[in-house]
């Protein structure tokens, strides 16, 4: 059973850097992804990095978007820079395993204001 | 790479069914027998319930049901009860390029 907890800040301001780490228990062979939800919108895939490290990126987020694995520390983390407010929303982190998310975190609101 | 669309909302009585949509494209939901649905309560974490078009995870009710015709992907819930009422999602793989992407999500309300 893989459990996943977001954590980082719930305030950026316009222009900044939004940083979250995914603390993830348990040991499985898998793709690790994020995945937001601005408030009132659907679900939007933002990216993911698998175990060895590769990383496949949403390509209208990728010019900004940095993911990163420390598995040593057992968790993985999302970087965004330049951010506006149309990166306000509900970001999850999820456990991808042959092209499903099968384990998702609870979720954490990051609003981008000043 | 356009969203997945879906109705905006279904609805039924308890016990009946319902189908929801997925329309998409030869590069995505036509592409690949990669969809998957996923049920979201407000402030909670989304839980899988279809993956590879049809198949079901362990623990999820054999009232869900997924299938695929052409680019267009469908999730039908059979004897609704109270507690399938939520946002359902789907979303396909689609390629080495966009790789994944989701619906618009439809709410579903059990009247």
């Amino acid at each position: 059973q893989e459990q996943l907890q977001e954590s980082g800040p719930g305030l950026v301001e316009p222009s900044g850097t939004l940083s979250l780490t995914c603390g993830v228990s348990g040991d499985s062979v898998s793709w690790w992804s994020w995945v937001r939800q601005p408030p009132g919108k659907g679900l939007e895939w933002i990216g993911e990095i698998s175990q060895t490290g590769s990383t496949n990126y949403n390509p209208s987020l990728r010019r900004r978007l940095t993911i990163s694995a420390d598995r040593a520390k057992g968790h993985f983390s999302l970087r965004l820079i330049s951010v506006t407010a149309a990166d306000t929303a509900v970001y999850y982190c999820a456990r991808g395993f042959s092209k499903k998310w099968d384990y998702w975190g609870q979720g954490i609101l990051v609003t981008v204001s000043s | 790479q356009s969203a997945l669309t879906q109705p905006p909302s279904a609805s039924g009585s308890p016990g009946q069914s319902v189908t929801i949509s997925c329309s998409g494209t030869s590069s995505d939901v036509g592409g690949y027998n990669y969809v998957s649905w996923y049920q979201h309560h407000p402030g909670k974490a989304p839980k899988l319930m279809i993956y590879d078009v049809t198949k079901r995870p362990s623990g999820v009710p054999d009232r869900f049901s997924g299938s695929k015709s052409g680019n267009t992907a469908s999730l039908t819930v059979s004897g609704l009860q109270a507690e399938d009422e939520a946002h359902y999602y789907c979303s396909s793989y689609a390629g080495k390029t966009y790789h994944y992407v989701f619906g618009t999500g439809t709410k579903v309300t059990v009247l």
